[in-house]
């Protein structure tokens, strides 16, 4: 198993420009989110996704949209990049959304907005 | 708010020794679960370890161990006999009815030789 996999693992954008940062996992796990680390604020929840079709708001969801049409892909698209979505982007994925659950999380995607 | 504390931005350890770094949390819910994962600097987070809020025993894995203090509401982390490849990032995090987890600052881990 590959695990929980992310790409690209370094961006950088301009101002205004779109993209989408990749997330898939092999494990057939229901539950997928997004998290975010910014210096000195630790991880905090973006999106998260319970199963195909199914997605909620997490703590910082503000111009960030994600869409869940597979169990495996989980992708996080920034429609108008901003400087205060410079961070490092992590996906992870557990079983179900049970927090006794272990969640498994890929290598991250360090993303600079210029 | 809802909030997980990291009161200890860095602590420093000699190799051998044995280091504990704090957390507290505030949370309404009366089920819930905590976390300790390592983040070393490849960026991976790894699970160290996880208390289940209704055990009173606290939990345990090899080296690494919990103080569990449900009525203050702290749950730090305890590494005995300190490897070089213990440094790293620690976060302590926080989940609760779903799968939503809610971390700390961190406090980074330095292990001297």
């Amino acid at each position: 198993n590959a695990g929980v996999t992310q790409t690209p693992k370094f961006q950088v954008l301009k101002t205004g420009q779109s993209m989408t940062l990749q997330c898939a996992q092999d494990m057939n796990h229901e539950y997928m989110s997004w998290y975010r680390q910014d210096p000195g604020m630790g991880l905090r929840l973006i999106h998260y996704s319970v199963g195909a079709g199914i997605t909620d708001q997490g703590e910082v969801p503000n111009g960030y949209n994600v869409s869940r049409s597979t169990t495996e892909d989980f992708p996080l698209r920034l429609l108008s990049a901003a400087p205060s979505q410079t961070s490092v982007y992590f996906c992870a994925s557990s079983p179900r959304g049970d927090p006794r659950d272990t969640q498994y999380f890929g290598p991250g995607t360090r993303l600079t907005v210029l | 708010a809802q909030t997980v504390t990291q009161s200890q931005p860095e602590m420093s350890v000699q190799e051998a020794e044995t280091v504990t770094l704090s957390c507290t949390y505030d949370t309404s819910e009366s089920d819930y679960y905590l976390f300790w994962y390592k983040q070393p600097p490849s960026r991976q987070m790894i699970l160290v370890i996880r208390q289940e809020a209704y055990k009173q025993q606290n939990a345990t894995e090899n080296r690494f161990s919990v103080n569990f203090q449900k009525a203050a509401k702290s749950f730090s982390l305890k590494i005995s006999d300190s490897q070089l490849g213990d440094a790293a990032m620690y976060f302590c995090a926080r989940g609760g009815a779903t799968n939503k987890l809610i971390f700390g600052t961190g406090t980074l881990l330095a292990v001297q030789p």
